[in-house]
């Protein structure tokens, strides 16, 4: 069965810092990976997906993603972090066979001024 | 763009009666729909997934009499809360899929927080 694992509730970083927010997948076949924001009381946005091609995905917002296929990871990165990044960040992993998406636990990255 | 829109975004009703939400996709077809359920401080739980001309899919645990789901045309889903008690409380999201878009990818609705008194 597919699935995404968060490892961290919660990821606290300064303004300005780099941040990561970790990913892990189990899928049989190609992966298709996918990461969304959310913010409070609001739906979910997309930030960027991973189907084929160059492991390094740019999204919105500059945030990006590196799929490492060996480590089964899909962190998403952004080389500086901003007040209003503070979100819920969910990563997910499409079902091929139900087009449903499995979602992640979610990760609250808190960033401080 | 792939614009999705909920209404109402909060209700609030009395216990026992039936609440209505919407799912609309404003600028393209949508075949599937998906419906969520979140829990404060929770990820989202897949509720069931809605069929533009067939029944919906409900997924293990969830009751189709409560939560009634109908996929009438290519751009509206509704999902209505039957008979309605404080447990029903939630913030309910809608997600559809793009036809001829088959990256996977979704687009989700504002949501709708349902408030049962």
């Amino acid at each position: 069965a597919q699935s995404v694992a968060q490892p961290e509730d919660q990821v606290n970083v300064a303004e300005g810092n780099p941040l990561t927010v970790k990913c892990t997948y189990s899928v049989s076949g190609n992966p298709y990976l996918f990461w969304y924001v959310q913010y409070p009381n609001r739906g979910l946005q997309f930030l960027l997906k991973y189907i084929t091609g160059d492991n390094l995905v740019k999204g919105s917002y500059g945030f990006e993603a590196e799929f490492n296929k060996s480590q089964t990871s899909f962190h998403l990165k952004k080389p500086s972090a901003l007040v209003s990044d503070s979100a819920l960040y969910f990563c997910a992993v499409r079902d091929i066979k139900t087009d449903k998406l499995i979602f992640g636990t979610g990760t609250r990255l808190q960033v401080f001024p | 763009g792939a614009v999705v829109s909920q209404h109402p975004s909060r209700v609030i009703c009395k216990s026992g009666t039936s609440v209505k939400i919407e799912c609309r996709s404003l600028d393209f077809q949508a075949t599937t729909m998906f419906w969520y359920r979140q829990f404060p401080k929770q990820s989202l739980m897949l509720m069931a997934t809605s069929n533009e001309g067939s029944k919906a899919t409900y997924e293990q645990g969830v009751e189709k009499d409560k939560f009634l789901i109908n996929h009438a045309s290519l751009t509206l889903s509704t999902l209505t809360v039957t008979s309605a008690h404080p447990e029903d409380s939630s913030f309910y999201i809608c997600s559809a899929k793009k036809v001829g878009l088959d990256t996977g990818e979704l687009f989700f609705g504002e949501g709708s927080r349902l408030t049962v008194l």
